[in-house]
């Protein structure tokens, strides 16, 4: 059972321009999470979404960014008119559906962008 | 106030070396408790969980919570070069068990030989 997928691992974009990041989460798994990892920060929570639905986007800036995970293909999280502060890890996490005990949720490898 | 905290250290032990890392959380409706280990460069990978307050052991591993306080441990006893990396503490929102995990900063850990 294959892991969960991200995809590229490494991102360069120059300012202004557009980052596309996916994930595909593991098999059987409809719950996908969003995080970003800063330099010399922990894990921030960006956006929670289940199939075709956007959960909680809580942790998402306002403007540039925009998440979904359409009911055929992966998960994309999309920057648009990147700035140098968006440099960072993204990381994807799934998580199967939601039952009575904790689910795990298993994280993806990272996307690491750069904005030059 | 953060809602989750913890010393990024950097901590450094030798092999063999009892260590003890730490976190501190505001939120008394929080239930469930994890840490997460993650190298350089990969994605974290959950260690342990617990529910409520009380011990769980696992191997070399040991996750403690005392939310009288709260505050949450993790023990690795007899620790390896290959623990080296961060540790972090992570409490799912709302004191449920899914949704959003708020991560505390992370702990880097180096054991060396």
């Amino acid at each position: 059972n294959a892991g969960v997928m991200q995809n590229p691992r490494h991102l360069v974009r120059r300012r202004g321009q557009e980052a596309r990041l996916r994930c595909s989460p593991m098999k059987g798994h409809s719950h996908v999470y969003w995080y970003r990892q800063l330099p010399e920060e922990g894990l921030k929570f960006m956006v929670y979404l289940q199939k075709e639905n956007i959960i909680d986007e809580s942790g998402m800036p306002k403007e540039r960014f925009s998440a979904e995970f359409p009911k055929e293909g992966p998960s994309i999280l999309r920057i648009q008119q990147v700035v140098r502060g968006d440099s960072a890890a993204y990381f994807c996490a799934s998580s199967p559906i939601q039952g009575s005990s904790y689910n795990e949720q298993f994280f993806g490898p990272g996307t690491r962008l750069t904005v030059l | 106030q953060k809602e989750v905290e913890q010393d990024p250290g950097p901590l450094s032990v030798p092999e063999g070396a009892i260590v003890s890392l730490n976190c501190t959380y505001s939120n008394s409706a929080f239930q469930y408790f994890m840490w997460y280990r993650q190298y350089s460069r990969k994605g974290p990978e959950l260690l342990m969980y617990t529910y409520s307050s009380g011990n769980k052991e696992d191997g070399r591993f040991t996750a403690q919570v005392d939310k009288s306080s709260k505050y949450i441990s993790l023990f690795i006893r007899d620790s390896q070069p290959s623990d080296s990396a961060t540790y972090l503490c992570a409490i799912p929102a709302g004191g449920t068990s899914y949704g959003k995990l708020t991560f505390g900063q992370g702990t880097i850990l180096t054991v060396h030989p």
